[in-house]
């Protein structure tokens, strides 16, 4: 089936510095989906993309839609404490009705 | 206000033993999923109900038996747990149905399965 890989898998910041991370499918999406989990709670969706190409930002956050459609990439400025989380990329192709989550980066932010 | 409400939050129970888990979203969604999240983190789809009706059901063994009553509930039955079942399993809804599936999955809090 399809398998979305992340990378990195773990990432220990210091806190202030940004953050970059990506996402890679073997298949071919229209919608690309950034999720944050915190520990204990259930996924939370931070940032949706349409569109091959597509930028879009939600404050400190920035994602994009990688131009091949098999990608995708978050970046994060400016790290505070609270963006500790294991972040998810999730691949969709509506008609298939459901969404594919990748393996997960999970971020420390060292105060 | 809990948008989607699951329960229990805890779950700790022996091998062979038939355990439940209940679903509720109160956001007017039309889909409703069951996901488990294993140990290394990874989340993987197990069920979507649309409007009552089964749509996916991805392999998973006829242990777990899904019901929804109506479209706001969602729960799931497991007959003869396994401790391979220990995990966390997550409820989730989205708007639309299945043809025109939201892509924003709003995902509860989670129930955390042990199986000794």
């Amino acid at each position: 089936g399809q398998q979305l890989n992340q990378s990195p898998q773990s990432m220990f910041i210091q806190e202030g510095e940004d953050v970059s991370m990506n996402c890679t499918s073997s298949s071919i999406f229209n919608t690309w989906l950034w999720y944050k989990q915190d520990p204990g709670e259930g996924p939370v969706l931070l940032i949706a993309l349409y569109k091959a190409g597509e930028l879009t930002s939600n404050g400190r956050l920035t994602a994009q839609f990688g131009i091949t459609r098999k990608d995708s990439f978050l970046n994060i400025s400016a790290s505070i404490p609270s963006d500790v989380g294991i972040y998810f990329c999730a691949g969709l192709n509506t008609n298939a009705g459901k969404s594919t989550f990748g393996d997960g980066t999970t971020l420390t932010v060292k105060p | 206000d809990t948008a989607v409400s699951q329960t229990p939050k805890y779950l700790v129970t022996q091998m062979g033993n038939d355990k439940s888990i209940k679903c509720e979203q109160n956001l007017g969604h039309d889909t409703m999923y069951w996901y488990k999240q294993d140990s290394k983190k990874f989340l993987k789809i197990m069920f979507s109900y649309n409007n009552k009706e089964l749509i996916i059901n991805e392999t998973v063994p006829n242990r777990f038996s899904p019901k929804s009553p109506d479209k706001a509930h969602l729960n799931l039955h497991i007959n003869s747990l396994e401790l391979g079942d220990s995990a966390v399993y997550f409820c989730a809804s989205s708007q639309g149905n299945f043809r025109g599936s939201s892509e924003k999955l709003f995902f509860g809090s989670g129930t955390q399965l042990s199986v000794l």
